[in-house]
């Protein structure tokens, strides 16, 4: 496609439940971001990816929190055991490569009940 | 750390009324300063990247510029459709922990009335 799509747009879960969000990043760009923005709070980076491999795992707020990349283009966040604190926008991102400019796709809106 | 701070958190323009965001950082071998705008409901959009000091790049309306301490966009002339979220953003050098990741100012909201 031709920009970043991130599925689902909105998701709303009990507290407690998995979820998984998916991301499909601009074809070719080998650099894919994840991002969370919270109500009020500015974008807080989770995780990259350079090709399938992640080089720093750091970011992400908790071991509930995991992330994969399959054949170097969509992408899997997976939050397990979800919190209310986890009720955010979630953002994707790629680029050519890493230090090039991202591009954003729309957002996931989660909600923990 | 890597820091960010853009100022002012809003700002109140009349159509047709210049003015300038700023973007103060603090990195350890900056790779880039980006700015984004932000629409509600929707992720940032690329608007300039700038690598070093005395830089500048221009777009419509848009001018950004970066020293070795900070970045400023200048709105020439705006419009009502210039209303949006106005994010900074820096990318690390090599060498950091996740130098792969951009580390966000909180953003100036920006209003243009007619």
């Amino acid at each position: 496609g031709a920009g970043v799509s991130q599925s689902p747009s909105n998701k709303v879960t009990e507290k407690g439940k998995d979820v998984e969000l998916r991301c499909d990043p601009i074809s070719g760009h080998t650099a894919l971001y994840w991002y969370r923005q919270s109500l009020g709070q500015g974008l807080e980076f989770l995780i990259y990816f350079q090709g399938n491999s992640a080089p720093d795992k750091s970011g992400l707020p908790s071991d509930r929190f995991s992330a994969e990349r399959t054949g170097g283009s969509v992408s899997t966040l997976t939050i397990q055991r979800t919190q209310q604190e986890d009720s955010a926008v979630y953002l994707c991102a790629s680029s050519l490569v890493v230090f090039n400019e991202q591009f954003f796709g729309p957002g996931t809106r989660l909600t923990v009940l | 750390e890597d820091q960010v701070t853009q100022s002012p958190e809003a700002l109140r323009l009349q159509e047709g009324e210049s003015s300038s965001l700023n973007c103060s950082y603090t990195v350890s071998g900056l790779r880039g300063l980006f700015w984004y705008r932000q629409d509600p409901g929707k992720g940032p959009e690329f608007l300039f990247t700038l690598y070093s000091a005395g830089e500048e790049k221009e777009k419509e309306r848009l001018k950004a510029t970066l020293t070795k301490k900070e970045s400023f966009l200048h709105i020439t002339a705006p419009k009502p459709e210039d209303s949006a979220t106005y994010l900074c953003a820096v990318h690390q050098g090599a060498g950091g922990t996740s130098y792969g990741k951009l580390t966000f100012g909180q953003g100036t909201i920006l209003t243009v009335h007619p």
